[in-house]
């Protein structure tokens, strides 16, 4: 069975100071691994991909996350927070099964507020 | 850049009432998909399309239904609507398989809030 756990149900940082909101997953298969942000009222937007390529990935906005598989993590990290990256955060795992549909598994979300 | 447009931001129904969700994708992608978010429940899937015409169940579908008839449309119905389907649902389309790797992905809608008093 696939699931995500997102270990954070809220994460608050001061601007500037770095970010690290942290997601575990287990999978049958090799997955793919996405970081989506969703701003109030706004619809989901892709941060970030990995699909066996390089470990460490980088996305929009100055994010990052790395694919540790013996840790079976996939965190997500910024080095210096902005005021505009208060959002919620969804990590989300992609069992990738050959051929067809696949399947998008959602964590909890973590809210991520930054404050002056 | 791939655009998935859900018609209504904000509903309000009342208990009973049929209701219809519309998707609107303008990338010719043959999957489509309706989500349901919840505070702290992520988002779960209800019903997802790979084809027109074709349909499969997601981890939710009790209480909702769906229709494909034009491969840019996806329509997400609650035949009965109740004040426990009071939500955010999210429409999602994926690109198709030879799009590249790394045009490949989900592309989400803005979101309809639906309120069911």
């Amino acid at each position: 069975a696939q699931s995500v756990t997102q270990l954070d149900s809220h994460v608050s940082v001061s601007e500037g100071t770095p970010v690290l909101l942290r997601c575990n997953y287990s999978s049958s298969y090799s997955p793919s691994l996405f970081w989506y942000v969703q701003h109030p009222n706004k619809g989901l937007q892709l941060l970030l991909k990995y699909t066996s390529a390089a470990t460490l990935v980088k996305g929009i906005n100055g994010f990052e996350a790395e694919f540790k598989k013996s840790e079976t993590s996939f965190h997500l990290t910024k080095p210096s927070a902005h005021m505009s990256d208060a959002a919620e955060y969804f990590c989300v795992v992609s069992p990738m099964f050959s051929g067809g549909y696949n399947k998008l598994i959602f964590g909890a979300g973590t809210r991520l507020a930054v404050h002056p | 850049d791939v655009k998935v447009t859900q018609s209504s931001r904000y509903l309000v129904k009342r208990t009973g009432e049929k209701v219809f969700l519309e998707c609107v994708q303008d990338m010719d992608h043959e999957n489509m998909f309706w989500y349901r978010q919840d505070p702290g429940l992520g988002l779960r899937l209800i019903y997802f399309s790979y084809d027109v015409k074709m349909k499969e169940k997601g981890d939710i579908p009790e209480g909702y239904s769906v229709s494909r008839e034009k491969k840019e449309r996806f329509s997400l119905i609650l035949e009965s609507a109740s004040t426990n389907q009071t939500s955010m649902y999210l429409c999602a389309s994926l690109s198709n398989p030879g799009q590249g790797a790394d045009y490949y992905g989900y592309t989400f809608g803005s979101g309809t809030r639906l309120t069911v008093v």
